[in-house]
């Protein structure tokens, strides 16, 4: 059964670096995710991107993030200058259909990143 | 604006006995609502989903939920537990106030004593 990949599991930066986390989503989905889990906490929606644009951002998103689909196959969210508080693990997420409330999200495995 | 709450952080069970995880939503729509499990080290596996159909929602490896709209409740639960669903439980309601970004409940700790 196809599934969401993520790469790396585990990210240890240092305050203040550049961190590229990657995804690939399901070969023939549409609609991708991040979301972010920091430990002890809910796991928030960060941002959805269709159609090689963003759909919807929270309020977390800010101008720190970026999400871009380089090629056919990788979805990748960038943190431009990590601060202690991005540490958190990172779900990639993707759905066949085009984002609607009813569509199955499917999830990747995580990629724990730790801001020292 | 919508919400959902995971009423416990953790709960325990014997092999074999039934398993109820509670969960309870507001939402200013009718919402889609969904259960996900967590292994350890894995991704988050959709369980089974509410989108307006049937109100008792049968998913995979046994588990069932009821939309109870009166309660505001779609709680999840499962005849006779198995080591294997030792795992997370994420409760998620999306489509309220035009938006289709999900909200997460907290997560339930779901453990299984032999």
């Amino acid at each position: 059964e196809p599934e969401v990949t993520q790469t790396p599991s585990h990210q240890v930066t240092q305050m203040g670096q550049e961190v590229i986390l990657r995804c690939v989503p399901i070969s023939n989905h549409l609609y991708f995710y991040w979301y972010r889990q920091i430990l002890g906490q809910k796991v928030e929606f960060l941002v959805s991107f269709y159609n090689n644009e963003i759909s919807e951002k929270s309020e977390i998103f800010d101008d720190q993030f970026s999400v871009e689909r380089p090629d056919g196959s990788n979805f990748t969210l960038k943190i431009r200058s990590t601060k202690l508080e991005d540490s958190a693990m990172y779900f990639c997420a993707s759905t066949k259909g085009s984002g609607a409330p009813t569509d199955t999200q499917y999830f990747g495995p995580g990629t724990r990143l730790t801001v020292l | 604006a919508q919400s959902v709450t995971q009423l416990d952080s953790h709960v325990s069970v014997s092999e074999g006995t039934p398993v109820l995880l509670r969960c309870n939503y507001s939402s200013s729509y009718s919402p889609s609502l969904f259960w996900y499990v967590q292994h350890p080290n894995k991704g988050l596996q959709l369980l089974l989903k509410y989108t307006s159909a049937a109100t008792l929602v049968k998913g995979i490896n046994g588990f069932e939920a009821e939309f109870k709209k009166s309660e505001t409740s779609f709680h999840l639960t499962k005849p006779s537990a198995h080591m294997s669903d030792a795992a997370e439980y994420f409760c998620v309601v999306s489509g309220s106030g035009g938006s289709y970004i999900p909200t997460f409940g907290r997560g339930t700790s779901l453990i299984v004593h032999p």
